[in-house]
């Protein structure tokens, strides 16, 4: 099975509001990332956060990890249309030398 | 720089045709990948290579075969396609290996296998 997996797997919010999206993994991680994907298009970095880092700020992106519970979120602030897109989380494993990509949430951000 | 390519955008086969797909950096990146997408799955690793010359089997690699004979380019094989094969193909590349590494996708390759 996967190493992360992610909920909700599908989110639909109006602009403005803050999106939330959680991944869970299951080993000891170096480092989670999540990606972005735009419909038909592949897939694109947003943000890495290290096993030794709690929170992680990028723009309207808030990043947590919590290893203690091998989870993560990821928080979009004042949400746009444009926003409207799938959410990877990646884990590498501490021993591993490849990303593991969840499931994806698919968030639909209404005008 | 255009990143990585991916050729053809788009493709239909036959059960037991054989088709290649291409890959191509311009990063000078030493890993590349190749994944497979179905919907509610995820992104699955099929080969990946560590560098010029080498590949290696991910977490799906039966049916597929893959060459890396230039750094820049990482090609996946289709000896015979299956149903099953349906889906949508991304490479990938990142500078070295590692989950800290950050992987740049290409566009994709749509496949349907009739």
């Amino acid at each position: 099975s996967q190493q992360g997996e992610e909920d909700p797997q599908a989110l639909s919010i109006q602009e403005g509001e803050n999106a939330t999206m959680n991944c869970s993994y299951k080993t000891s991680i170096n480092n989670l990332q999540w990606y972005r994907q735009n419909s038909g298009r592949g897939l694109v970095h947003l943000i890495l956060i290290r096993s030794n880092e709690r929170e992680k700020h990028s723009g309207r992106l808030r990043v947590t990890l919590d290893t203690s519970k091998k989870s993560s979120s990821l928080l979009i602030t004042a949400s746009r249309a444009a926003d409207t897109a799938s959410y990877f989380c990646a884990s590498g494993e501490t021993s591993g030398s490849r990303l593991t990509f969840g499931e994806g949430t698919q968030l639909t951000v209404n005008p | 720089n255009a990143g990585v390519t991916q050729t053809p955008k788009f493709r239909v086969l036959k059960t037991g045709q054989s088709m290649t797909l291409l890959c191509a950096q311009d990063m000078n990146h030493e890993y590349m990948y190749w994944y497979r997408q179905d919907p509610g799955m995820g992104l699955r690793l099929i080969h990946y290579s560590v560098g010029e010359g080498t590949t290696a089997k991910g977490e799906v690699p039966d049916g597929y075969n893959v060459s890396r004979l230039k750094k820049q380019n990482f090609l996946l094989g289709l000896e015979s396609a299956a149903p099953s094969q349906t889906s949508v193909y991304f490479c990938a590349s990142s500078l070295l290996g590692g989950p800290q590494e950050t992987q740049y996708f290409g566009p994709g390759t749509r496949l349907l296998v009739l």
